[in-house]
């Protein structure tokens, strides 16, 4: 079956420690998303990419790191630097963003992170 | 700025009953997409509608249905017939040629038996 996968549902991390979350895609998507929800909020992009080896920052990408060595693949590293990292993240894909005016992006199940 | 507004954080209906959950927006741009997602308690992101901002037609899809009004800069979804499985958060979002998503803060509908 096609779809994302994010690993793990669920991730804890002492407070000063660096954690990465992992997202695959088997949809040969081009485009990957990731997005952080806090409770009373909405999704906030925190960074994208289009191809790879190529990425964008979003609007909250401060304290955040990314790769994209795969198409398939666009991790996300939560660093020591991002003050509030407790928070729900999902991952996105969507086809190429040239490839026509609209683009559905798909997400992935999720993970929840916490900070203890 | 790009701005999504959902003014409704909670809602309920009656099962089998009509609702209509609000939302405008502002964006200076001139051709973009409009959404509505669900989110279950199981927190997976699932499309509901789309609606093409170029298009009058307001989109159909069973028992959604939304009002698109452009220069209200207003989409709100309409579900029909509510059922217990329509309880969920619901988000509206845009999306510009950058294609990128802007969401609201979302409505939590509950649907009662």
């Amino acid at each position: 079956d096609g779809g994302i996968t994010q690993s793990p549902k669920y991730l804890f991390r002492k407070e000063g420690q660096n954690v990465t979350l992992s997202c695959e895609q088997n949809l040969n998507h081009d485009a990957m998303y990731w997005y952080r929800q806090d409770p009373g909020q909405g999704l906030r992009l925190i960074y994208y990419s289009q191809i790879v080896n190529d990425f964008q920052k979003g609007d909250i990408a401060e304290g955040y790191s990314v790769s994209r060595e795969k198409k398939e693949s666009f991790p996300l590293t939560v660093t020591s630097a991002q003050k509030n990292p407790t928070a729900f993240y999902l991952c996105a894909s969507s086809i190429a963003p040239l490839a026509g005016p609209y683009n559905e992006q798909f997400f992935g199940p999720g993970t929840r992170l916490t900070v203890l | 700025a790009q701005t999504v507004t959902q003014s409704q954080p909670e809602m309920s209906v009656q099962e089998a009953e009509t609702v209509t959950l609000s939302c405008t927006y502002d964006t200076s741009e001139s051709n973009y997409y409009l959404f509505w997602y669900k989110q279950p308690p199981s927190r997976q992101m699932i499309l509901v509608i789309r609606q093409e901002a170029y298009k009058q037609q307001n989109a159909t899809e069973n028992r959604f249905s939304v009002n698109f009004q452009k220069a209200a800069k207003s989409f709100s979804l309409k579900i029909s017939d509510s059922q217990l499985g329509d309880t969920a958060m619901y988000f509206c979002a845009f999306q510009t040629g950058a294609n990128n998503l802007f969401f609201g803060t979302g409505t939590r509908l509950t649907v009662i038996p």
